[in-house]
């Protein structure tokens, strides 16, 4: 069971290029969500899925897109990317939107725009 | 607006000592609380959860939180911090009425010297 899997684990990109962040789960779980994490300010959620076909906005959704074909994979486009997208990204999943339900994670996307 | 506060970025104990983080939040509903690990060039990692089954909820590795309503609090402690505790740690609230979204705090980078 791999649960939440994210490719590349590391990636330099110039500014202007455009790349794909891949995610996938294999826990049948109908939310998925992409944050980054940048120093002192936690994480912050960047677009969200309850499932197939379904996607939001979260807080600082500016610069990416994503789309939700399967229920398994969420992948988080880059358009042009920009210095201030550099980050450390994770997918996370978790099994419906009851409150209580725990998110599971990634190992994270290191992206650096130079 | 549900809000999270993480009090000190960094926190230094001795093996053996108590651990004690802070997380204070700010929510107008009964909040659904977590506390998270990150080890080093890691994802995230559920501690515990607070799901208002009980006030004092025990987790992974020895550590436990107690809800504190009247506080707005939901601080993390370990009565005897190992070396291998050394990682960040993120508190978070569930976003109401959203499940599987999650506002988190800052973070905490916990060291513990020999």
């Amino acid at each position: 069971n791999a649960g939440v899997t994210q490719t590349p684990k590391f990636q330099v990109l110039k500014t202007g290029q455009s790349m794909t962040l891949q995610c996938a789960q294999d826990m049948n779980h109908e939310y998925m969500s992409w944050y980054r994490q940048d120093p002192g300010m936690g994480l912050r959620l960047i677009h969200y899925s309850v499932g197939a076909g379904i996607t939001d906005q979260g807080e600082v959704p500016n610069g990416y897109n994503v789309s939700r074909s399967t229920t398994e994979d969420f992948p988080l486009r880059l358009l042009s990317a920009a210095p201030s997208q550099t980050s450390v990204y994770f997918c996370a999943s978790s099994y419906g939107g009851r409150m209580n339900t725990e998110a599971f994670f990634g190992q994270g996307t290191r992206l650096t725009v130079v | 607006a549900q809000s999270v506060t993480q009090l000190g970025s960094h926190v230094s104990v001795s093996e053996g000592a108590l651990v004690l983080l802070r997380c204070n939040y700010s929510s107008s509903v009964p909040p659904y609380l977590f506390w998270y690990v990150q080890y080093p060039n890691q994802g995230l990692q559920l501690l515990l959860k607070y799901t208002s089954a009980a006030t004092l909820v025990k987790g992974i590795n020895g550590f436990e939180a107690e809800f504190k309503k009247s506080e707005t609090s939901f601080h993390l402690t370990k009565p005897s911090a190992h070396m291998s505790d050394a990682a960040e740690y993120f508190c978070a609230v569930s976003i109401y009425n959203q499940g599987g979204k999650l506002i988190f705090g800052q973070g905490t980078e916990l060291s513990v010297k020999p």
